[in-house]
C-alpha cells in the first residue's frame, strides 16, 4: 500500500489565486512527520513546510499553510496568492517514528503550473 | 546559512564502471541519507547512516552500493558496476537529531543533487 498519495499529477492555476495541493498518508505510528518539499525545474529540493503528529496547530511558513486533518489522515498543502515562481513539482513526505535516522517516503508529486 | 553540497553536479560514464557521488552534509548534522530519483518519478530512500554505520537500507540497495564517511565531513555514496537504470538524479540529505527534538531541527536538509547518467 502507498504510504503517501499525492492524486493530483498536475495543477493550473491562475497567478494570485490560493491552491491546495492534496496529500493523504497511511501509517499506524503514533509519531510521524509529514512535510512539503517543492523541486524547481533546476532539480533541487527546497524545504517548505513541516506537520508532526502531535502538533496542536496548523503549521505555516509564509504564503505556505498545511491543513491537517489527522482523523483523515491529510496533509494538504495550501499555497495563498500564487506567483509564477511557485511554478514547480511538489512532494509530500512522511517520516514515521522519533528515534534514529528516519527515512522520509515520498508522494509521486503534483506539478504545479501558475499562469499570467 | 549552512548547506548541503553534492559532487560533482552531473556525472556521465559507462555501463560497468564504478562511481563515486561526494557529499558534504551539514557539519553539526548526526544523520545522513542518500536518495535518488529516476527522471520523472518520485524521490526514492536508499540508505540511513549515523554513528558510521547504516542504520537502514532499501531493497534498491543491492551489493553493487556502499556508503563511507571517510572522514569527519564527507558522506559518499559508490556504484561499483554501473548499468543503465542506475541513470538518476541522487540526493545526499542529512539532519541533526531524531525528530524527538525541537520542530525547527526535524527539518532533513536535501543537497542540490547529482545527476547520474549511465551510457
Amino acid at each position: 500500500a502507498q504510504k503517501i498519495t499525492q492524486t493530483q499529477p498536475g495543477m493550473f492555476v491562475q497567478e494570485k489565486e490560493a491552491v491546495t495541493l492534496d496529500c493523504t498518508y497511511d501509517t499506524s505510528d503514533p509519531s510521524y512527520g509529514l512535510f512539503w518539499y517543492k523541486q524547481p525545474s533546476s532539480g533541487e529540493m527546497i524545504f517548505l513546510i513541516y506537520q508532526g503528529s502531535y502538533d496542536q496547530q496548523n503549521a505555516t511558513e509564509g504564503r505556505y499553510s498545511l491543513n491537517f486533518q489527522k482523523a483523515r489522515k491529510s496533509a494538504n498543502l495550501v499555497i495563498s496568492a500564487s506567483q509564477l515562481g511557485d511554478s514547480a513539482m511538489y512532494f509530500c513526505a512522511m517520516r514515521e517514528g522519533i528515534q534514529g535516522a528516519q527515512k522520509l517516503v515520498f508522494g509521486q508529486g503534483t506539478r504545479l503550473t501558475i499562469n499570467p | 546559512e549552512p548547506e548541503v553540497t553534492q559532487t560533482p553536479s552531473h556525472q556521465v560514464t559507462q555501463m560497468g564502471q564504478e562511481v563515486i557521488l561526494r557529499c558534504v552534509p551539514i557539519s553539526n548534522h548526526l544523520y545522513f541519507y542518500w536518495y535518488r530519483q529516476i527522471l520523472g518519478q518520485k524521490v526514492e530512500f536508499l540508505v540511513s547512516f549515523y554513528n558510521n554505520e547504516i542504520s537502514e537500507k532499501s531493497e534498491i540497495f543491492d551489493d553493487q552500493f556502499s556508503v563511507e564517511r571517510p572522514d569527519g565531513s564527507n558522506f559518499t555514496l559508490k556504484i561499483r558496476s554501473t548499468k543503465l537504470e542506475d541513470s538518476a538524479m541522487y540526493f545526499c540529505a542529512s539532519n541533526r537529531e531524531s525528530s524527538g527534538g525541537p520542530s525547527l531541527s526535524r527539518e532533513q536538509f536535501f543537497g542540490p543533487g547529482t545527476r547520474l547518467t549511465v551510457l
